[in-house]
């Protein structure tokens, strides 16, 4: 069974640092891409990168780009989210999101969602 | 890129039935479109993608069958029939921009707030 366990909620003042995670397992970790989702307060879903941990080729969608980076640790099949100095506007729920291995497959199993919210 | 418009509410009372569209824009009529719930306190999940034709390509295991779609053009609909109160939540469609080596990214529809009555 696919399963994604996300990091628990963080509060966090602009300008800091934040890694956040999503460990994995039940599938080949290696061989299945693994998306971003951010929805902020009040707002719908956002995509904002995929990374294929085989050789962690990763696209970020361009609102994203440059905003955030997407990694992994494939000794603990976990992905990660990081952010190197945080803003107001970061703040969110944050879900990982696995792809089902075809061609153009779908997000067929989420995260439970990690909270951030960041303070001026 | 991909647009995809979606009514921002709807509700239905118990036990009746709420159809949900979203409606693609013209240059991604070929597209296959995913349905996804996403409910308070949970991360969202997969119910069923729809292929141009208004087919199901793929759904989620155990999918309940009161979860029904059909396409027409540009419009996708996701029909809920004999509403329950856990259908209560918020339901995005979506859709890839760039496929393979072109892969761009998910676009998501706005999402409607569905409200069981």
């Amino acid at each position: 069974e696919v399963r994604l366990v996300q990091s628990g909620a963080e509060v966090k003042k602009s300008g800091e640092s934040l890694k956040i995670s999503c460990q994995t397992s039940g599938y080949p970790f290696y061989r299945h891409w693994i998306g971003w989702v951010r929805q902020k307060p009040g707002q719908g879903l956002e995509w904002m990168g995929i990374i294929y941990p085989d050789d962690s080729d990763t696209r970020y969608s361009p609102s994203f780009r440059g905003q955030v980076s997407i990694s992994v640790d494939t000794t603990i099949n976990s992905v990660y989210l990081q952010w190197a100095s945080l803003k107001t506007s970061d703040s969110g729920t944050y879900y990982c999101a696995h792809r089902r291995p075809v061609a153009g497959g779908n997000l067929d199993h989420w995260g439970q969602g990690t909270v951030v919210t960041v303070s001026s | 890129q991909p647009i995809l418009t979606q009514s921002p509410s709807a509700s239905a009372s118990l036990g009746a039935s709420v159809t949900l569209t979203c409606t693609l824009n013209s240059d991604f009529s070929s597209s296959n479109v995913d349905w996804y719930q996403h409910r308070p306190s949970e991360g969202p999940h997969f119910l069923v993608r729809v292929d141009p034709s208004g087919n199901v390509e793929s759904k989620a295991e155990g999918l309940p069958d009161r979860f029904s779609v059909l396409g027409s053009g540009l419009i996708r609909y996701l029909t809920i029939n004999n509403i329950r109160t856990e259908d209560e939540g918020d339901y995005y469609c979506a859709t890839d921009e760039g496929s393979g080596d072109t892969f761009v990214k998910v676009v998501f529809g706005g999402g409607t707030k569905v409200t069981v009555l």
